[in-house]
């Protein structure tokens, strides 16, 4: 079985740049969920996509938007970084309204704006 | 809103040394909470779920337990090896299933 994997691990950006980041879910899970997590602080619910829409969202902007394909991989999309966008990004899996609901989580994707 | 608030915010321990962390929540209605397990730099590796009051749930070293208004995980004879952040989060039943997390007790054990 194959785990949650990010893509990359490690990111470097200007400020007013755009970013994408990748991810693909556990085998067999058709839910991903994305949340931003600055240093010293727990992980913070961005967005949920559920059958490649949009399943609910966090107090983020409009700027921070996402896909899912059909193979239930996703992709995160930040606009015109700013300097706290600085963060862990991590990717959640998991399968819809299974009994444990247990979301798995990727090694994250370290986003740093100067 | 939902909220978690995790205490202490770091514990530093001798190796042996068994103690407990605490999760405090509030939510409209709890349909699971989960404990985390986070290496530095690293994605958060999933421990347990806890659905009811009175649950309990233990792996190797570790015991997680549920009341109506709080967590505990206990640790006990804890090695070098745990040491890390714990992270709390809860669920609610309402939409979608976004888990709300606390700040994590940053954990150090002592050989």
């Amino acid at each position: 079985e194959t785990g949650v994997t990010q893509s990359p691990t490690h990111l470097i950006k200007t400020r007013g740049q755009q970013v994408t980041l990748r991810c693909s879910s556990q085998s067999g899970h058709n839910t991903v969920s994305w949340y931003q997590q600055a240093l010293g602080q727990g992980p913070q619910f961005i967005f949920q996509y559920y059958r490649e829409e949009e399943n609910g969202r966090g107090n983020f902007p409009p700027r921070f938007s996402g896909l899912q394909f059909p193979n239930y991989s996703s992709e995160l999309n930040v606009n015109a970084l700013e300097l706290d966008d600085s963060a862990l990004y991590l990717c959640a899996s998991s399968g819809r309204f299974s009994p444990g609901s247990e979301q798995y989580f990727g090694p994250g994707t370290r986003l740093t704006v100067t | 809103e939902d909220q978690v608030t995790q205490s202490p915010e770091a514990l530093r321990l001798q190796e042996g040394e068994s103690s407990s962390l605490n999760c405090s929540y509030t939510v409209s209605g709890l349909r699971g909470l989960f404990w985390y397990r986070q290496d530095p730099g690293k994605g958060p590796e999933f421990l347990f779920t806890l659905y009811s009051a009175g649950e309990e749930k233990e792996k190797e070293r570790l015991k997680a337990t549920l009341t109506k208004k709080e967590s505990f995980l206990h640790i006990t004879a804890p090695k070098p090896e745990d040491s890390a952040t714990y992270l709390c989060a809860v669920q609610d039943p309402f939409g979608n299933e976004k888990l709300t997390f606390g700040t994590g007790t940053r954990l150090t054990i002592i050989p």
